[in-house]
């Protein structure tokens, strides 16, 4: 099993530029989710999706929106970037239920520059 | 969002113990107590959680006070891949919002 994985590892943008985050995972979780993590800082949810077909604000939502594409995919698109969004996004997916806790799972991030 | 404090960063010796501490002093009663950690250039990875008992598994064991407002992860012989940063986080049951602080630098030392 991949686990969960993100396109691309790196990406170069100038302000006003748009892109798509893409995140997959093959372990057949519900719940995906969406976080920043600045330089020295921990990380920030930006959105989350419960099951698919549904998503919800996180801490820092602004500039940004997601799309649930089916149980597997969870993209993150930023719109017009802008300096503040330099960071690294990871990915990550879990289970929630009787047995699990939600143990979430990572992919490897994206570091994204924004000029 | 319930928090968490912990020390900024802490070191150890290799092959000897480690004892991470984490202060929650505002948890609930249904919050779960998650680490995970955070190795160079990767993203997080889970390493342990509980509710009230102490845990144990085959990367660390998780001590929780009686109170639970305190906790700590306990590494019983640290190795150079351990070097991380370690992060204690309150989830509620059945929650989706884990809540980030800035955790524990840990360097250890061969």
């Amino acid at each position: 099993n991949a686990g969960v994985t993100q396109t691309p590892k790196f990406q170069v943008l100038k302000t006003g530029q748009s892109m798509t985050l893409q995140c997959a995972q093959d372990m057949n979780h519900n719940s995906m989710y969406w976080y920043r993590q600045d330089p020295g800082m921990g990380l920030r949810l930006i959105y989350y999706s419960a099951s698919e077909g549904t998503t919800d604000k996180g801490e820092v939502p602004n500039g940004y929106n997601v799309s649930r594409l089916n149980k597997r995919e969870f993209s993150l698109r930023l719109e017009s970037a802008a300096p503040s969004q330099t960071s690294v996004y990871f990915c990550a997916s879990s289970e929630v239920g009787d047995t699990f806790m939600g143990e979430q799972y990572f992919g490897p991030g994206t570091r994204l520059t924004v000029t | 969002d319930a928090k968490t404090t912990q020390p900024n960063s802490m070191e150890s010796n290799e092959e000897e113990p480690v004892h991470l501490p984490c202060n929650h002093s505002t948890i609930s009663g249904t919050d779960y107590i998650h680490w995970y950690r955070q190795l160079p250039s990767q993203g997080p990875e889970y390493v342990i959680h509980g509710l009230t008992s102490n845990v144990n598994n085959r990367m660390a064991s998780l001590a929780i006070a009686e109170d639970r407002k305190s906790s700590t992860l306990i590494l019983h012989r640290a190795t150079l891949r351990d070097a991380a940063v370690y992060y204690c986080i309150l989830m509620e049951n059945y929650g989706q919002n884990f809540v980030f602080g800035p955790g524990t630098r840990l360097s250890v030392l061969p």
